[in-house]
């Protein structure tokens, strides 16, 4: 079975700070992880993914993760906000069929 | 562009009536589908797992009654909300993909439903 943890609903950070939002997965096959942010009213956007290989993920707009196996973490992190990075995110891990379970998500906010 | 298109974005309906939800795979054959659900400020809940060509997968709680999915062709699949009240006012999001994990899975920008 697969499932994620997102550690904190609510993140706040200043503007310029570095941003690190927790996630921790747990799945009984090799992990498929992924971040996703959603703005107010909209979709998913894929931020980032882990399949396999290289265990430093970059993604869009400057965010990257780390998938860590003994830590079964995969925190998203930001080396500096920008008031327009205030979103809802959301860590995701594929199921064997391809069926995405999301973590809680967790309300970033970006205080000028 | 989007690859996975969702429609009606926006849905006002009276109670009691049957609302009928579209995703599309726009450049690939999807012979899976997903439908999600996300009531506000809360994360997305898996529904059902809609297969081509045969019955949908429900999860548990989730009543197929209500929740007519069709996915008659590997690019289009169907969610119906049928006799719907206001306790089925939510977000409904779908999403495809080929391979697990080999390309992201596409979601659509999802249709928000009320029902008054």
């Amino acid at each position: 079975a697969q499932s994620v943890t997102q550690l904190g609903s609510h993140v706040s950070v200043s503007e310029g700070a570095l941003v690190l939002l927790r996630c921790n997965y747990s799945s009984s096959v090799p992990p498929y992880l992924f971040w996703y942010v959603q703005y107010p009213n909209q979709g998913l956007q894929l931020l980032l993914k882990y399949t396999t290989g290289a265990t430093l993920v970059k993604g869009i707009n400057g965010f990257e993760a780390e998938f860590k196996k003994s830590e079964t973490s995969f925190h998203l992190t930001k080396p500096s906000a920008h008031m327009s990075d205030a979103a809802e995110y959301f860590c995701a891990v594929a199921g064997t069929g391809n069926q995405f379970y999301f973590g809680t998500g967790t309300s970033l906010t970006v205080i000028p | 562009g989007a690859v996975v298109s969702q429609h009606p974005s926006w849905v006002i309906c009276k109670s009691g009536t049957s609302v009928k939800i579209e995703c599309r795979s726009l450049d690939f054959q999807a012979t899976t589908m997903f439908w999600y659900r996300q009531f506000p400020k809360q994360s997305l809940m898996l529904m059902a797992t809609s297969n081509e060509g045969s019955k949908a997968t429900y999860e548990q709680g989730v009543e197929k009654d209500k929740f007519l999915i069709n996915h008659a062709s590997l690019t289009l699949s169907t969610l119906t909300v049928t006799s719907a009240h206001p306790e089925d006012s939510s977000f409904y999001i779908c999403s495809a993909g080929i391979h697990r994990g080999s390309q992201p899975q596409h979601f659509g920008d999802g249709t928000r439903l009320s029902i008054l």
